[in-house]
């Protein structure tokens, strides 16, 4: 079975802190994601990764970075943390397509609160 | 671009009734669709997916879901349902030239009354 870890399940941040959310998978995949989850809205990628040292904005970066320096750690960073970004945390992965479905795996998420 | 569209929020149900959670989704392009579960606490699984082929698809738990081209549909049914069915449902969509990049709904809640 696919093991997707997150570091935290729950974290407390104060407003302007810098945040790390850490992301580990066991199955040699190459693909990545960060989804953030909010009530109403359903999940929305902030960055996803296709590689080591590679990534790609999805349709909410603004206010995160990524890091990959592992094929099987993806990172993501609030370098100022927001009350706007208090919100689940979602990291998934998947094997390389190559024009194929492969399956998402998802950990099981981390809640931030930003005070 | 795809998008996805979960028509409702919350689903109350008695406990061994029928239930039914719609999707409706909009692409230009073939796509695959899906549909995950989170229950509480949780992340999300795969609970079926539309891939090609038949256009009734059976997962797990006793739940099934319709492809429906001319519709552009793909509605979650489950003939009767159980107590440990209460969860959020996520309907979900992918190109076949971006299959890695997942589009999902606004999630519907369903809640089993006993």
């Amino acid at each position: 079975d696919v093991k997707v870890t997150q570091s935290s399940r729950y974290l407390v941040k104060r407003t302007g802190e810098k945040v790390f959310l850490e992301c580990v998978q066991d199955m040699d995949h190459e693909n990545m994601f960060w989804y953030r989850q909010d009530p109403g809205l359903g999940l929305r990628l902030i960055y996803f990764s296709y590689d080591v040292k590679m990534k790609e904005k999805g349709d909410i970066p603004e206010g995160y970075s990524v890091s990959r320096e592992k094929k099987e750690r993806f990172s993501l960073i609030l370098e100022s943390a927001s009350t706007n970004q208090t919100s689940m945390y979602l990291c998934a992965t998947t094997g390389a397509s190559g024009g194929n479905y492969n399956e998402q795996f998802f950990g099981p998420g981390t809640r931030l609160t930003v005070l | 671009a795809q998008s996805v569209t979960q028509l409702d929020s919350q689903v109350p149900v008695f406990e061994e009734a029928p239930v039914e959670l719609r999707c409706n989704y909009s692409s230009s392009v073939s796509v695959y669709l899906f549909w995950y579960v989170q229950y509480p606490n949780q992340g999300l699984q795969l609970l079926l997916k539309y891939l090609s082929g038949s256009t009734l698809v059976k997962g797990i738990n006793g739940f099934e879901a319709e492809f429906n081209k001319s519709q552009t549909s793909f509605h979650l049914r489950k003939p009767s349902v159980h107590i440990s069915d209460t969860a959020e449902y996520f309907c979900a969509v992918s190109s076949y030239s971006s299959a890695s990049k997942i589009i999902f709904g606004s999630g519907t809640r369903l809640s089993i009354r006993p």
